[in-house]
């Protein structure tokens, strides 16, 4: 099936820093989300973004299918933005079966 | 709006114990997705219903059941719960379609097996 690295892993920054998620997957997808899990364990849907750019206030992302990957990034970073960032791909032809990356976990400090 | 509701919110079950986990939805949406959360392992898709009255395997589909009750629920069942199957469960839904599958999250079920 079809794999999605995220990295990196863990993430440490000072509030008001600005940082770079990435999610590599293995084939063509039809589907990329990115969620949020809060320190609570609720998950949000931050974008679908199966190509280009969007932007949500803070928050933006880019897909670049072609090259198989997609960045999410933070400017500005505040405590609320802790927890962990998913990736989670639906592969061409399976648009039904979700894979998830296993996470960064970002802490953000004051 | 609730979203997607799920319960029990915590459980403790003893080995070889049964248990279903509720998860109802109020969004009209066709699909609807059942995943477990490890430690250091992300969401692993465990069942799916692509519509009501479909039902279909996902990754790790061994040693559950699943229902369509219809349109709005989707149940998870354990038959006889092992060790193992300790995790956070997570039921989702979506409008599905052919590419479009933006998925809404329950809050989870945060299960021991004992």
């Amino acid at each position: 099936g079809i794999q999605v690295e995220q990295s990196p892993p863990d993430l440490i920054l000072q509030e008001g820093a600005n940082s770079t998620l990435r999610c590599n997957f293995s084939d063509s997808v039809n589907n990329l989300q990115w969620f949020h899990q809060n320190p609570w364990g609720q998950l949000i849907n931050l974008f679908y973004i199966p190509s280009g750019t969007k932007q949500n206030g803070r928050l933006s992302a880019t897909t670049v299918a072609t090259e198989r990957y997609s960045l999410l990034y933070i400017s500005s970073s505040q405590t609320t933005d802790s927890g962990v960032y998913f990736c989670a791909v639906t592969p061409s032809g399976g648009y039904q079966k979700v894979t998830f990356g296993i996470g960064t976990k970002l802490q953000v400090i004051p | 709006n609730a979203g997607v509701t799920q319960t029990p919110k915590f459980q403790v079950l003893k080995t070889g114990q049964s248990m279903t986990l509720q998860c109802a939805q109020d969004m009209n949406h066709n699909s609807m997705y059942w995943y477990r959360q490890d430690p250091g392992m992300g969401l692993r898709l465990i069942y799916y219903s692509a519509s009501e009255g479909t039902t279909d395997k996902g990754e790790v589909p061994n040693g559950y059941n699943v229902s369509r009750l219809n349109k709005r629920e989707f149940s998870l069942r354990l038959e006889s719960a092992a060790p193992s199957q300790t995790s956070v469960y997570f039921c989702a839904s979506s409008e599905a379609g052919l590419a479009k599958n933006i998925q809404y999250f329950g809050a989870g079920t945060r299960l021991s097996v004992l």
